[in-house]
């Protein structure tokens, strides 16, 4: 669906550890967008990106940090992970904008001890 | 801010009972509205989609009407299967123009028994 790769699917790591996301997509879209799901919150948006080199923060974005240097890689950072950012990350693309269906990635399950 | 809100669950039922998903919505402007759905160790999959008022999104029997005067986008299907057993999100985007991405409920866990 839409090409989406997530890396690593899953991960364990310490806190205070760095931590790199990836979401890789073949269809050329415009828009990316990283989300945290958790139990009795849903999704959350953290940070998207609307063309390369240009991102923005979302609803959660306090610790985490994005790049974007090529249209079909989106980078999600955990300069310093905390027990607190132990979640499911999805990546999310869509070609032109808020009024079409988002497509995702099958996630990526992060545990930090 | 935007918001949406549908009943956590889980919801039981049997096979081939109707089912109904309440979703209600808040925001600024006239949003298009979506129901996804999540199997088990799965992304989320799109299963419907409305844009405007009265607008009614279907797909494998499933059915939704974006009502714009009770701000609500129930999800509805009338004969449910096993294979149906997943969470399923309401979310709804703002038309305001930017992409920010969407805003969505906390998820109902559907369980279906044979």
């Amino acid at each position: 669906d839409a090409g989406i790769t997530q890396s690593p699917r899953h991960k364990v790591t310490e806190t205070g550890t760095p931590v790199t996301l990836r979401c890789h997509q073949t269809e050329n879209h415009r828009y990316m967008y990283w989300y945290r799901q958790d139990p009795g919150h849903g999704l959350r948006l953290i940070h998207y990106s609307y063309g390369v080199k240009d991102t923005d923060k979302g609803e959660v974005s306090d610790g985490y940090s994005v790049s974007r240097s090529k249209t079909e890689d989106f980078l999600l950072t955990l300069e310093s992970a905390t027990s607190s950012q132990t979640s499911v990350y999805f990546c999310a693309t869509n070609r032109d904008g808020n009024n079409q269906p988002q497509h995702f990635g099958d996630g990526t399950r992060l545990s930090i001890l | 801010g935007d918001s949406v809100t549908q009943m956590e669950g889980p919801v039981t039922l049997s096979e081939e009972a109707f089912l109904t998903i309440n979703c209600t919505y808040t925001a600024t402007g006239y949003p298009s509205l979506f129901w996804y759905v999540q199997y088990p160790g799965e992304g989320l999959q799109l299963l419907l989609k409305a844009t405007k008022a009265d607008d009614k999104g279907s797909n494998k029997g499933f059915e939704a009407t974006y009502r714009k005067e009770t701000t609500s986008f129930h999800l509805e299907k009338g004969s449910v299967q096993v294979s149906d057993s997943a969470v399923y999100f309401c979310a709804l985007s703002d038309k305001g123009g930017g992409a920010d991405g969407l805003t969505f409920g906390k998820g109902t866990h559907l369980i279906i028994q044979p």
